[in-house]
């Protein structure tokens, strides 16, 4: 069974202080691996999909890396507007219509 | 492209009544998915269709659940009556069936079971 376990649980950043989330993974066989963000109440907001070890993907402030274990997601100086909810989900090639597994989130909180 | 939409965005409704939520997924995308999601935890998924037909269904899906496709556009998700285990938020998503793998999710639906 596929399964997804992401750490820290919260984190509490100063605004510019620079951090990474981990997700790791164990999947049968890895067709990609999805980051999305989501804001309270909001559905979640697709950011970035990672297909093999060793692949990186930029966004803003956001930088994805992937190894065949796990991904880290690093926040370069953040902003109190990246403040949201982080979620990794992966997706198996033996899963029938790509359905996504996810992990349980870390909640980031930027403080000004 | 408006993006996915859902509705109602909240419903509160007692213990044994039945609710049934509707999604419009983004024009063109042949797949839609249904994903529960309780607080604090990252999205379950429910059930796939792959235009009209239903390919998938989880375990958490109970006899409770039914979830149509009709016309291979818009999606109903209907819990019969309904119990306050069910009180979770109701995320819907679609994908085309070529391109990338990535899924685009709606607002979702808040169901508050009393």
């Amino acid at each position: 069974e596929d399964q997804v376990t992401q750490s820290p649980e919260a984190l509490r950043l100063q605004e510019g202080e620079s951090s990474s989330l981990n997700c790791s993974y164990t999947v049968s066989g890895l067709r990609g691996l999805f980051w999305y963000r989501q804001d309270p109440g909001k559905g979640p907001e697709f950011l970035f999909t990672l297909y093999s070890a060793g692949e990186e993907k930029e966004k803003e402030r956001l930088k994805a890396t992937l190894t065949k274990k796990e991904s880290f997601l690093h926040i370069t100086a953040p902003k109190p507007e990246d403040s949201a909810t982080y979620l990794c989900a992966v997706q198996s090639i033996k899963a029938a219509g790509n359905k996504l597994t996810f992990g349980g989130g870390t909640r980031v909180l930027v403080k000004p | 492209d408006t993006g996915v939409s859902q509705d109602p965005r909240h419903k509160i409704t007692k213990r044994g009544q039945n609710v049934t939520f509707r999604c419009d997924p983004i024009s063109e995308h042949n797949r839609l998915y249904w994903y529960r999601q309780t607080l604090g935890q990252g999205p379950e998924f429910l059930t796939y269709f792959q235009n009209e037909a239903q390919l998938e269904k989880s375990r958490l899906l109970s006899d409770r659940f039914s979830a149509e496709r009709p016309k291979g556009s818009f999606s109903t998700l209907e819990i019969q009556r309904t119990e306050q285990g069910d009180s979770a938020m109701y995320l819907c998503a679609s994908s085309p069936l070529t391109s990338g793998h990535e899924q685009y999710f709606g607002p979702g639906t808040r169901l508050t079971v009393t």
